[in-house]
């Protein structure tokens, strides 16, 4: 079993649609992250989180520690939204990154 | 403020060379951590360094190693290398290495 998990793996939306991204991990962590990656391998840092919930733009990004789950939201989806979202967490004790599969979003015009 | 950049961007190697990449982290950012990303396994951390020392390191053979100088650019290597290298090399730079992380754009290495 994956330390960190992804639901779902691929998902296809309209434009317009509310979107939720689910990341489960069996690790203590000392911190979370959503990452974006394009077409082309660039990765941009969208959230780091280690309680609650925090928004950015149409994103918001959510954990709860104690089940050890977190969800990444994004409202009126738009189809440059389109990309591999992955979820990463920072081992406790360790600091070592281990990332989720990564959830393939693709928005419909 | 310039981005992580990472050089070279792609480059092609055969069996049994070896192989140096660069990262140049955000000014001011004293960490730097690499990650080997490939179809089959996805994302995998390879090392971190922070202040020239490294602090943390994956499960990778000795073959991986890398360094960090005092301006806090970053140097890994791969030596006699194999097929299954081939993959996007990313860097990361962060203030204290345990922030936010701001990736470079990677180095896609092809190993024939």
């Amino acid at each position: 079993k994956n330390e960190v998990e992804q639901s779902p793996q691929n998902l296809t939306a309209q434009e317009g649609e509310f979107i939720t991204i689910n990341c489960s991990y069996s690790v203590g962590i000392s911190a979370l992250h959503w990452l974006q990656q394009h077409p082309g391998g660039g990765i941009v840092s969208l959230f780091m989180l280690s309680s609650g919930k925090k928004k950015h733009g149409r994103l918001i990004a959510t954990i709860n520690i104690q089940e050890k789950h977190s969800s990444l939201h994004i409202t009126a989806s738009h189809p440059r939204d389109s990309a591999v979202y992955i979820c990463a967490v920072t081992n406790f004790g360790n600091e070592k990154l281990t990332f989720g599969t990564g959830t393939r979003l693709t928005i419909i015009p | 403020k310039a981005g992580v950049t990472q050089t070279p961007r792609y480059l092609i190697k055969t069996r049994g060379q070896q192989v140096t990449l660069s990262c140049s982290p955000i000014s001011g950012h004293r960490s730097v951590s690499w990650y080997q990303q490939t179809p089959g396994q996805g994302l995998q951390f390879l090392f971190e360094y922070f202040s020239e020392t490294q602090r943390n390191k994956g499960n990778f053979p000795g073959r991986f190693s890398g360094r960090q100088f005092s301006n806090s650019r970053s140097e890994m290597n791969v030596s006699t290398l194999e097929l299954g290298d081939s993959a996007l090399y990313l860097c990361a730079s962060s203030f204290e290495g345990y922030g936010e992380l701001f990736f470079g754009e990677g180095s896609r290495l092809t190993v024939l």
